[in-house]
């Protein structure tokens, strides 16, 4: 079973719809969590991070968290062709060591 | 500006050679990380430090190695053992305390001549 999972897409939503990126992860005992924006030949960008139960929200985009079904998910509303990239999602290890885990990154499409 | 930098942008190896990638940062990170990234996939990590003076192997050392005599300094070295080189190279830094996320230079990509 690998550590963080993400559905790698690509997920394809029209202008002004909204973006639905989910991400599961192994370690129960993680406490960090991220999602990096990814254009293609460029280096991750962080662009939320969360560690408390719910939803955290910043412009157009939401980051939602569940511990105990040890799953955390990126809504973007009113998504434009510029969203267009890979979202990677990254956890921490309960071993505190510092270390992400990435998942793969899921490829989504805004089509005009 | 504070940030990380990552030199050169693109590189060549021959067969055979070692090849030096250059991060450093200046956002008194005590943290930093060599990430490789191969087309389609996610990020696989090389080798981290968490101090100077200190590093650890990350999930695919073998064929690289890492010095870290300064803080701001962490320089990852490509050796010939390393077969199949080619990717998009990655550094990141972060502070100390809780809930810290990484942040990233923009990459070094190496290819084989």
């Amino acid at each position: 079973q690998k550590e963080v999972e993400q559905n790698s897409g690509p997920l394809s939503v029209p202008e002004g719809a909204i973006a639905s990126l989910n991400c599961t992860y192994s370690d129960r005992g993680s406490q960090s969590f991220f999602w990096y924006r990814q254009y293609s030949g460029k280096s991750p960008e962080l662009i939320m991070s969360i560690y408390s139960n719910g939803d955290k929200e910043d412009g157009r985009f939401t980051a939602q968290l569940n511990k105990a079904s040890q799953y955390v998910s990126l809504l973007i509303r009113d998504s434009q062709p510029s969203d267009s990239a890979t979202y990677l999602c990254a956890v921490t290890l309960s071993s505190n060591t510092g270390k992400l885990i990435f998942g793969q990154g899921t490829t989504l499409q805004v089509k005009p | 500006d504070g940030g990380i930098t990552q030199s050169p942008k693109y590189l060549f190896r021959k067969e055979g050679q070692n090849v030096t990638l250059s991060c450093e940062q200046n956002l008194n990170h005590d943290a930093m990380y060599w990430y490789r990234q191969d087309p389609g996939q996610g990020l696989r990590l090389i080798y981290y430090s968490q101090i100077v003076n200190d590093f650890q192997k990350g999930d695919i050392a073998e064929g690289y190695s890492v010095s870290r005599e300064k803080k701001e300094s962490f320089p990852l070295t490509v050796t010939s053992a390393q077969k199949n080189p080619t990717a998009f190279y990655l550094c990141a830094s972060t502070g100390t305390g809780r809930h810290q996320p990484q942040h990233f230079g923009d990459g070094t990509r190496l290819s084989i001549l």
